[in-house]
């Protein structure tokens, strides 16, 4: 399979745990994107990377997140000190060429007790 | 953040019958993409595109990039069980997706 990968597909944390979810995007993708998607609403922004490179963080995204792909390849998302409301699924995207098709990961859904 | 408006929020429809539904913005993009998703699942990408006024077909599938850059519309004819689930718009630009707040598709037999 050489879609974008996510791993791992679910995950019950207890609060005030810290969370790390790994992505794989297809490969010589150079864009990769995380969103947040809560029941109900359609996926949220959180940030996207240019290869290495972050280049937009949204204001979702508390200093209790951080992002990194460090090789332009597979990216992480950590969250520190999880709360409740952290509670969603977290979907991963990847892309060839800007604002050409990005291709969904079949998600992570993190839940907070 | 920020969410597309898409109409309608739900539709419950019989089986054969067509399906219509649009997403608008007050911003313009460069490009839309209608996407469908399955509960539990990521969204799959259904159709892509990239100039006004253009008109994409996959399948039963038709898509239409509004005129003026603001609106999108996707039409499923003879639609089928298998056609339930959620439909999200989507319009980028060079940098993120912003996607729609979904339309709920029900197709009772």
């Amino acid at each position: 399979d050489t879609g974008v990968s996510q791993d791992p597909r679910h995950k019950i944390t207890k609060r005030g745990q810290n969370v790390t979810f790994r992505c794989d995007p297809i490969s010589e993708h150079n864009r990769l994107y995380w969103y947040r998607q809560t029941l109900g609403q359609g996926p949220e922004f959180l940030t996207y990377f240019q290869n290495e490179a972050q280049l937009e963080k949204s204001r979702l995204l508390s200093d209790r997140f951080s992002a990194e792909r460090p090789k332009g390849s597979f990216s992480t998302l950590e969250i520190q000190r999880t709360e409740q409301g952290d509670s969603a699924m977290y979907l991963c995207a990847s892309s060839l060429v800007v604002g050409g098709q990005a291709f969904f990961g079949q998600g992570t859904r993190l839940t907070v007790v | 953040g920020q969410q597309l408006n898409q109409s309608p929020q739900s539709m419950f429809i019989q089986e054969g019958e067509d399906v219509s539904m649009n997403c608008t913005s007050s911003s313009i993009f460069n490009t839309w993409l209608w996407y469908k998703q399955d509960p539990g699942e990521g969204p799959v990408l259904l159709i892509a595109l990239y100039k006004a006024g253009e008109l994409t077909s996959n399948g039963r599938l038709t898509a239409q990039f509004g005129i003026t850059r603001k609106d999108s519309f996707l039409n499923i004819s003879a639609s089928i069980p298998s056609d339930v689930g959620i439909y999200f718009c989507a319009g980028a630009n060079t940098d993120k997706l912003i996607f729609g707040t979904g339309t709920r598709l029900q197709v009772f037999p």
